[in-house]
Order: structure tokens, then sequence, then C-alpha cells
């Protein structure tokens, strides 16, 4: 069973430029998150999104940046005129079952780096 | 609103070092807790959990027991390998929709032979 696949590892992307990060979920894994790991600092949460669904978008910031999860394919964390301040690695979970007590399981990362 | 607190880093040991990282928690109701493990250049692998008050999570020689009365999960490990070496993260899930993971600021340790 493959893991949690994310490409590319990793984008540089000049200021203005658009950034698309994909994320395949575990095989059997409905629900998808996002977390963003700026330079020296821990993890915080984007998104959650479940199959066409976005569930809580509370850590996103409210412009430039949006994500789906569509019926078929990758889910995509879009990020539209990049600034510098998004350089970040940022990775994507997924779990079998949305609970508290249910383990998210990570994928290896995409990198941004903005010029 | 709910949080996570580590010990700040780096830490250096000697292998074979008792290792303590230790985590604080504040949260409503009962949330689940984790430890997850960063190797360099990498993706984040779980490392152990517990889901209820007095559980002890273990795996690979670490252990960390959910302590309800001082709202702690320190990570502890008798006898350290220069293979731990990696960034060590503690997070708890949130019990709103979706479990969302709230993550410490990492704690980084570093083993020397």
């Amino acid at each position: 069973n493959a893991g949690v696949m994310q490409n590319p590892r990793h984008l540089v992307r000049r200021r203005g430029q658009e950034a698309r990060l994909r994320c395949s979920p575990m095989k059997g894994h409905s629900h998808v998150y996002w977390y963003r790991q700026l330079p020296e600092e821990g993890l915080k949460f984007m998104v959650y999104l479940q199959k066409e669904n976005i569930i809580d978008e509370s850590g996103m910031p409210k412009e430039r940046f949006s994500a789906e999860f569509p019926k078929e394919g990758p889910s995509i964390l879009r990020i539209q005129q990049v600034v510098r301040g998004d350089s970040a690695a940022y990775f994507c979970a997924s779990s079998p079952q949305a609970t508290s007590s249910e383990t998210q399981y990570f994928g290896p990362g995409t990198r941004l780096l903005v010029l | 609103g709910n949080s996570v607190t580590q010990m700040e880093g780096p830490v250096t040991l000697s292998e074979e070092a008792f290792l303590t990282i230790n985590c604080t928690y504040t949260a409503t109701g009962y949330p689940s807790l984790f430890w997850y493990v960063q190797y360099p250049g990498e993706g984040l692998q779980l490392l152990l959990k517990a889901t209820k008050a007095d559980d002890k999570g273990s795996n690979k020689g670490f252990e960390a027991t959910y302590r309800k009365e001082t709202t702690s999960f320190h990570l502890e490990k008798g006898s350290v390998q220069v293979s731990d070496s990696a960034v060590y993260f503690c997070a708890l899930s949130d019990q709103g929709q979706g479990g969302k993971l709230i993550f410490g600021q990492g704690t980084e340790l570093s083993v020397k032979p």
C-alpha cells in the first residue's frame, strides 16, 4: 500500500507566479489535511477536505490560497501570486476516518521557494 | 484555544544517554495525543500515540504516558542511538470537526557517538 504522495517535492517560483501542490492520499483514505511548516517553526493546520468538500479551512490565509479535493484525482493546494513569505514546506496528510483518535499519515512534503 | 508547548531545543546527548522531551498541552475535552518524528528532508512519521488518560504509547524504545492531571505527554527513551537524531513533534487532535492536529514547535535532538 503506497503511502501519501506529494509532488513536486521541490518547487521554485518567482514572485507573482502561481504554485500548484498535489497530494494523493493513501488508498482507501478519503480525508485530506494540509499543513504548512515555516522555517524554524512547527506545523500549522491549513485546511481539511473530504472528497469534493472543504470541511474546515480555518487555517487558510484569506487571500491567494485555495484547496480542492475532486472526486477523481489528487487534492490540490493552489497559491496565486506567490510572495516570499509563502516559502515553506507544505505537508499533506490523509486518514481513513476523521476522528480525534485516528492517525494521520504524512507525505514527504513540497518545499516551495519563492524568489 | 487548544495549544501544545514543548521544551526548546536543540537537545544534544551522547549515545546511550537517557532522553526526556517535555510536552504539555491545553485543551478542552479529551484530545488524543501524538508524538511524530521528522528526519532531515522528510515528512512526519508517527512515533506513538495515546487516546485517553493514563494510556501509555510506545514504539522503538520510546514511551509517553497521557497524564491528564498534569496535562502532559513527555517523551522518554532509556538509551538513545545516533539514528534517533531528528526533530520530534508533540501534537494533539482537536476534537472539533475533522480531528485536525495542533503541533508544538518541535524539539531537535542530536545524538553524538
